[in-house]
């Protein structure tokens, strides 16, 4: 079965710093990647996903996250983070054209103003 | 705004109680699932229904009992539950196997609390 590792558990950051979390999957196959972010009380909303094409996928609110194969790697990064960034992000994987989402443990976000 | 829509937000309920969870999605898709999610954890996939047949049930304990009444509805029957399953629970919905890139939406929860 896949897996997704983050390893950024908890991230403390100053607004305007850059933001890079860390994603790997385990799948050799075909993948489709995705990164969610979930706020405070809120539920899971979609930042950028990844099929195919162009390695660097562009998101909402200004995120961005780069496809590295050879890394099995999905890093989501954005080049300055604002307070209302805090929030628990968490990357996912499917294979193919499965509908099988595997979610990593998530990376809490905090943004001090 | 999501297209997946669950009711009741909250709810509060006894250990003897019956209650359901209720989940609607209008993006033709035929895949549903119910997650679960406890405090700054991942989702924890409960169910899948794909064509409103039950395809993944990940060892949930009975006491949780899904539905799928047609392709737009998802429901979560609940009863005789214990303390350690308040939580939010998800529903969600995507294409079913074979659509490449498919992408799962979330509904936005409903916070469950057994007292």
């Amino acid at each position: 079965a896949q897996s997704v590792s983050q390893h950024n558990h908890h991230v403390i950051l100053s607004e305007a710093a850059s933001l890079e979390l860390g994603c790997n999957y385990s799948y050799g196959g075909t993948v489709n990647l995705f990164w969610y972010v979930q706020y405070p009380g809120q539920h899971l909303q979609l930042l950028l996903k990844y099929f195919s094409g162009d390695p660097l996928v562009k998101g909402i609110k200004g995120f961005e996250a780069e496809f590295i194969k050879s890394k099995f790697s999905f890093n989501l990064r954005k080049p300055s983070v604002q307070w209302s960034d805090t929030a628990e992000y968490f990357c996912a994987s499917s294979e193919g054209t499965g509908n099988q989402f595997y979610f990593g443990t998530g990376t809490s976000l905090t943004v001090i103003p | 705004d999501t297209e997946v829509t669950q009711t009741p937000k909250h709810l509060v309920m006894g250990m003897t109680n019956k209650k359901s969870l209720k989940c609607e999605q209008h993006m033709g898709h035929r895949a549903m699932y119910w997650y679960k999610q406890k405090a700054k954890k991942p989702p924890e996939l409960m169910f899948v229904y794909s064509y409103e047949k039950l395809s993944i049930n990940e060892s949930v304990p009975s006491r949780f009992s899904p539905e799928c009444p047609n392709s737009s509805l998802l429901n979560l029957h609940l009863h005789a539950l214990q303390p350690e399953d308040s939580a939010l629970y998800l529903c969600a919905s995507s294409q079913v196997t074979g659509v490449s890139g498919n992408t799962i939406y979330f509904g936005e929860g409903s916070w469950l609390t057994v007292v």
